[in-house]
């Protein structure tokens, strides 16, 4: 099984500011056949971005994903009070595994 | 636009059974697959397993193997996941998901069924 390691647990952070989140696979992903998903309270999680870096419909581009191989990072270029919410990152080479998830509080 | 719409909640007696269905409304799953995941209050996400409905193969997570069975039933665009021998370590969310892709198990899901509470208490 494939484990993804999220970093860090919790980023505290305003309104403006810019995050980064990591999600560290524990082998290389062919294909970069990582996801990122974004979940707030009582929601299902909504898909960002697939194949590491393709944003999915409708995500606003202040939303940027990188990485291959065994980094990823997914960068929200300034927050907006919407973005408050936890974010997973998830792999697709074999049967899918998601990461821990990084929450994004407002400090 | 098609939507995943899921049964209700549910409050079960440990060591009993739960079946939770997941309906494709406004179209069909298509040829994509059909994933299982589970979340537990304020934790993290955990696949249980998922199907192809156009071939009914499954996979399922080595975790819950012995007590999950996914199936769809396509004339009705439905899935289906029972999970039996509850504890109350299963008291979570359920939630259906379908793959961006055609017929691949292992894939990023873009649509998401509004998830099911089971609720596991004596």
């Amino acid at each position: 099984e494939i484990v993804l390691t999220q970093s860090p647990g919790t980023l505290s952070l305003s309104p403006g500011q810019r995050a980064i989140l990591s999600c560290r696979a524990s082998q290389s992903l062919t294909s970069n056949y990582l996801a990122w998903y974004q979940q707030k309270p009582a929601q299902p999680p909504r898909l960002l971005f697939y194949a590491a870096s393709n944003r999915a419909t409708g995500i606003p581009d202040r939303f940027s994903a990188s990485g291959s191989r065994t980094d990823f990072t997914l960068t929200i270029s300034r927050l907006e009070p919407e973005d408050f919410a936890v974010y997973y990152c998830q792999q697709y080479v074999t049967s899918p595994t998601f990461g821990g998830g990084t929450k994004v509080e407002i400090k | 636009q098609v939507q995943l719409v899921q049964s209700g909640p549910e409050v079960k007696k440990p060591g009993s059974s739960v079946k939770v269905s997941c309906k494709a409304s406004g179209g069909t799953f298509g040829s994509s697959a059909i994933i299982w995941v589970r979340q537990a209050p304020g934790q993290g996400l955990e696949r249980m397993g998922d199907i192809i409905p156009i071939f009914g193969t499954t996979n399922y997570a080595l975790k819950f193997q012995v007590r999950v069975t996914i199936t769809a039933d396509e004339s009705t665009s439905t899935a289906y996941m029972e999970l039996r021998s509850l504890t109350s370590e299963d008291t979570a969310f359920y939630y259906c998901a379908r793959g961006r892709s055609i017929a691949a198990a292992a894939d990023a899901f873009d649509i998401w069924g509004q998830g099911t509470l089971v609720t596991v208490s004596s």
